[in-house]
């Protein structure tokens, strides 16, 4: 099967940084994305990597070790409003035809005062 | 400006009715993706469109259907035949498709949330 795993839920107050891991075992794989979703609310992308390392976008960064199976979102100085939930996603089972992705089941992210 | 839309945002069906979810962009975007969303769970593919008259079934596809008509359109029927369909249902674009292609990130329409009664 294909799966994607996170942790369900994650607390920090704010100006914290947290750590979001994301592990996967999926039948190709292509790429690992990182969405934000607010409650109610749609996805919006935050980044993409297709090779291992560290990509950073101001105070998120996120990392993919493709021998692990494994990345990872990064948040630094977290604000109030990085309160949302977070997924991983895989581009890849279709070898990459396609931008089609397989969806982790998010992680929700509590940014307390 | 572009974007996606999707109406209704809230929707109430009744058993055994079919209902038709809306879905427009003008981001001149190729491909097309309907997900659905249970409370707590991430985003399950139900069907998507990489071309306009062509679409693939996702992981979920049991119980819905859709048309890509025009390349800005890619309605969701979800019929009497799915057996669970209250959920979030969102839709979403991305420009362009293809292996080795730059991965292109999936811009998402605002929901739709279906609660059947």
């Amino acid at each position: 099967g294909q799966s994607l795993e996170q942790p369900s839920e994650v607390t920090a107050v704010e100006g914290a940084i947290v750590q979001i891991n994301c592990t996967y075992q999926t039948s190709g794989f292509y790429g690992l994305s990182w969405y934000q979703q607010h409650d109610g609310g749609a996805p919006t992308f935050l980044s993409y990597n297709a090779l291992d390392g560290l990509e950073e976008t101001g105070r998120f960064s996120s990392f993919l070790s493709r021998s692990d199976s494994y990345g990872y979102l990064l948040l630094q100085e977290l604000q109030m409003k990085d309160s949302a939930s977070y997924f991983c996603a895989v581009r890849g089972p279709d070898g990459g035809a396609t931008n089609k992705l397989i969806f982790g089941t998010g992680t929700l992210l509590a940014v307390q005062p | 400006d572009g974007g996606i839309t999707q109406s209704p945002k809230y929707l109430f069906r009744k058993e055994g009715q079919n209902v038709t979810l809306s879905c427009e962009q003008n981001l001149n975007h190729d491909a097309m993706y309907w997900y659905r969303q249970d409370p707590g769970q991430g985003l399950r593919l139900i069907y998507y469109s990489q071309i306009v008259n062509d679409f693939q079934k996702g992981d979920i596809a049991e119980g819905y259907s859709v048309s890509r008509e025009k390349k800005e359109s890619f309605p969701l029927t979800v019929t009497s035949a799915q057996k669970n369909p209250t959920a979030f249902y969102l839709c979403a674009s991305t420009p362009q498709m293809g292996r080795g292609s730059s991965y292109n990130e999936q811009f998402f329409g605002p929901g739709t949330r279906l609660t059947v009664l």
